[in-house]
């Protein structure tokens, strides 16, 4: 079984800019959740998504948002880049249907904004 | 709201050595999970264990045991025989719905473990 993957590995942006990163979770898993990795603030809850639906969100602007399509892949947008937006993006995804259920994690995108 | 705590921003073990790795948690929720996961330098978040806040007995995987205290709100994790693999990042964390209708996972700061050789 093929695990999560996130595309791009490496991103280098400008202040201003948008990005949009992706995640492929495992197959048959339905829920996504983003989390933002900075050396300062560590690991922050961006948002999930279960069935194309964001069902929780963190407290990140709304600069920060999200989809998820019909194949359960998702996508994350920052718009407008801050450089304190430089950071690990990371993806999970699991079923979304218990909370005994293991969050199997991608490798991240690493992010960086100049 | 909810919290993680890990007190120990880094730790020092000899190998073959057991080590606890401390974590408190705060939750006025009934029903929440307790995860340990490690991050090795690539970034990669690895599951090691997990604990239900009904479960009776502590968890344990292999190497890795799960010390739940529930009333001190407690969810220490125990490697034992340590590795020089074991040399990571390790973030405590808990997950639950927390009124918000879906699942929302809080990470502590995390705790970087060295193994001496």
């Amino acid at each position: 079984k093929a695990g999560v993957t996130q595309t791009p590995r490496y991103l280098i942006k400008t202040r201003g800019q948008q990005v949009t990163l992706s995640c492929s979770p495992i197959s048959g898993h339905r829920s996504v959740s983003w989390y933002q990795q900075t050396p300062g603030q560590g690991l922050q809850f961006l948002f999930e998504y279960f069935s194309e639906t964001q069902r929780n969100k963190g407290n990140f602007p709304g600069r920060f948002s999200g989809r998820q399509f019909s194949n359960s892949r998702s996508e994350m947008n920052v718009s407008t880049l801050e450089l304190g937006d430089s950071a690990l993006y990371l993806c999970a995804s699991s079923s979304g249907t218990s909370l005994r259920e293991t969050q199997y994690f991608g490798p991240g995108t690493r992010l960086l904004v100049l | 709201a909810q919290k993680i705590t890990q007190t120990q921003p880094g730790m020092f073990v000899q190998e073959k050595e057991a080590v606890t790795l401390d974590c408190t948690y705060d939750t006025s929720d009934p029903s929440y999970g307790l995860f340990w996961y490690k991050q090795p330098s690539s970034g990669e978040m690895i599951f090691l264990i997990y604990q239900g806040s009904y479960d009776q007995q502590n968890a344990t995987e292999g190497r890795y045991s799960l010390n739940f205290q529930k009333a001190r709100k407690s969810a220490n994790l125990v490697i034992s025989a340590s590795q020089l693999g074991d040399s990571a990042m390790y973030f405590c964390a808990m997950r639950g719905e927390f009124g918000t209708g879906g699942f929302k996972t809080i990470f502590g700061a995390g705790t970087r473990l060295f193994v001496k050789a």
